[in-house]
């Protein structure tokens, strides 16, 4: 049974540090991997999506990173802003029947403080 | 583009009441459909998922149940609510069958039961 982890739990960084989330996953055999972000009381947003043959992906100040073979992704945010204060998640896609499934780490809770 | 809808935003409904949570997706053709539910303080549990009119398989034995009764249309149903139903529920659709495509999630109804 896939399950993913999310550690830390929950972080608290000053504004401008660099930081780093990880997520892992028990089984590596994962078709893709997605960061998401969600605000309090909202729903799911998208941030970046890791093909299973890419080792990393980039969006502005986002930099995701996959390495399969050890189950393990990391979400690396630089110079972090009062706005990047929510909670992200990571889930792999697997393949389940003639469907494909979103299994979700726990999330990390961020605050970055001004 | 493809939007998806969800609603209501919130609810609150009394233990032993029916409920009907509705989801749908424009701009795209025979998609994947999950309904998630995300409890205080906890990751999402996938609860259902559909490939097609009329194909949902279960997650987890509850209260629940779902339904697709067009291709663009998921339904989160249940005949007597407990209070253990309370929680945020996320539906999200991605495209199939190409296995690399993204989720996509709508804002989620915030339910409670009382």
């Amino acid at each position: 049974k896939q399950e993913v982890t999310q550690i830390p739990a929950a972080l608290s960084v000053p504004e401008g540090e660099n930081l780093v989330l990880n997520c892992s996953f028990t089984d590596s055999a994962i078709y893709n991997l997605q960061w998401f972000r969600q605000d309090p009381g909202k729903g799911l947003t998208s941030l970046l999506l890791i093909q299973s043959s890419q080792r990393e992906q980039t969006s502005g100040r986002l930099n995701a990173s996959l390495d399969k073979s050890s189950g393990r992704s990391t979400l690396y945010i630089a110079a972090s802003q009062p706005g990047d204060s929510a909670t992200y998640l990571c889930a792999v896609r697997l393949q389940m029947d003639s469907s494909y499934k979103l299994i979700f780490g726990s999330g990390t809770r961020l605050l970055v403080r001004p | 583009s493809q939007t998806i809808h969800q609603w209501p935003a919130t609810l609150v409904q009394p233990v032993g009441s029916p409920l009907s949570l509705e989801c749908t997706v424009e701009g795209t053709s025979n998609p994947n459909l999950y309904w998630y539910r995300q409890a205080a303080g906890r990751g999402l549990q996938l609860l259902f998922y559909s490939v097609g009119i009329g194909q949902i398989s279960s997650e987890v034995p509850q209260n629940l149940s779902a339904s697709r009764p067009q291709d663009w249309q998921f339904i989160l149903s249940s005949k007597k609510l407990l209070l253990s139903d309370s929680g945020f529920y996320l539906c999200a659709w991605s495209s199939t069958p190409r296995v690399g495509d993204e989720a996509f999630f709508g804002q989620g109804t915030r339910l409670t039961v009382v």
